[in-house]
């Protein structure tokens, strides 16, 4: 069964320093998402991807985020200048584009992101 | 300010009997409607969605949706040792947009 892909499943970080996620989403998917879950809390709602370009963003999808999808697979998100408070287990998802809605979305094992 | 609340447990039943598991909502246009389990240390994992008002049967899985209400369910018929695991209602508004997550209901089942 087709499944999302993260990488690194781990990322150790010193404060200030810039970080990348990583995503692979099925293969037939268009729509792409972020998400976090800071230990304990629920999961949040970052930012979304759809044709090439950002749908939609929360509160949290500060200048310091940003996403990319720079080849036809992989879709990045981009953390500038990493703070204390961005220690969180990051979701990536992604939904196929069907009709009349779309589908469920489906979620990457997430990366766990410790910020020393 | 876009709300799902849910009861956050823990919730513990005897193996064997029917977990029962709500969720409400605050947006009135919201079309689409989904729970997921999620295990400690790991991501959510879809257990059903649903659109309608209703019933609907997967396996053990049932999800009921009342729009009237903004209520949404799951029971857990046999629940099994393994079904424990938090539970995250989560509630779609329109095509292609984030889902809106409660903070999920912890279900405890006792062997």
């Amino acid at each position: 069964e087709p499944e999302v892909t993260q990488t690194p499943s781990h990322q150790v970080t010193q404060m200030g320093q810039e970080v990348i996620l990583r995503c692979v989403p099925i293969s037939n998917h268009l729509y792409f998402y972020w998400y976090r879950q800071i230990l304990g809390q629920k999961v949040e709602f970052l930012v979304s991807f759809y044709n090439n370009e950002i749908s939609e963003k929360s509160e949290i999808f500060d200048d310091q985020f940003s996403v990319e999808r720079p080849d036809g697979s992989n879709f990045t998100l981009k953390i500038r200048s990493t703070k204390l408070e961005d220690s969180a287990m990051y979701f990536c998802a992604s939904s196929e584009a069907g009709a009349p809605r779309t589908g469920p979305q489906h979620f990457g094992d997430g990366t766990r992101l410790s910020i020393l | 300010q876009k709300e799902v609340e849910q009861n956050s447990g823990p919730l513990s039943v005897p193996e064997g009997a029917i977990a029962s598991l709500n969720c409400t909502y605050s947006d009135r246009v919201s079309q689409s409607f989904f729970w997921y389990r999620q295990y400690s240390g790991k991501s959510p994992e879809l257990i059903m969605s649903i659109y309608s008002n209703g019933d609907k049967e997967d396996g053990r899985f049932t999800a009921q949706l009342n729009k009237a209400s903004q209520y949404v369910s799951l029971l857990i018929r046999d629940s099994q040792p393994s079904d424990s695991a938090t539970y995250l209602c989560a509630v779609q508004i329109n095509y292609g947009q984030n889902f809106v997550f409660g903070p999920g209901t912890r279900l405890s089942v006792l062997p």
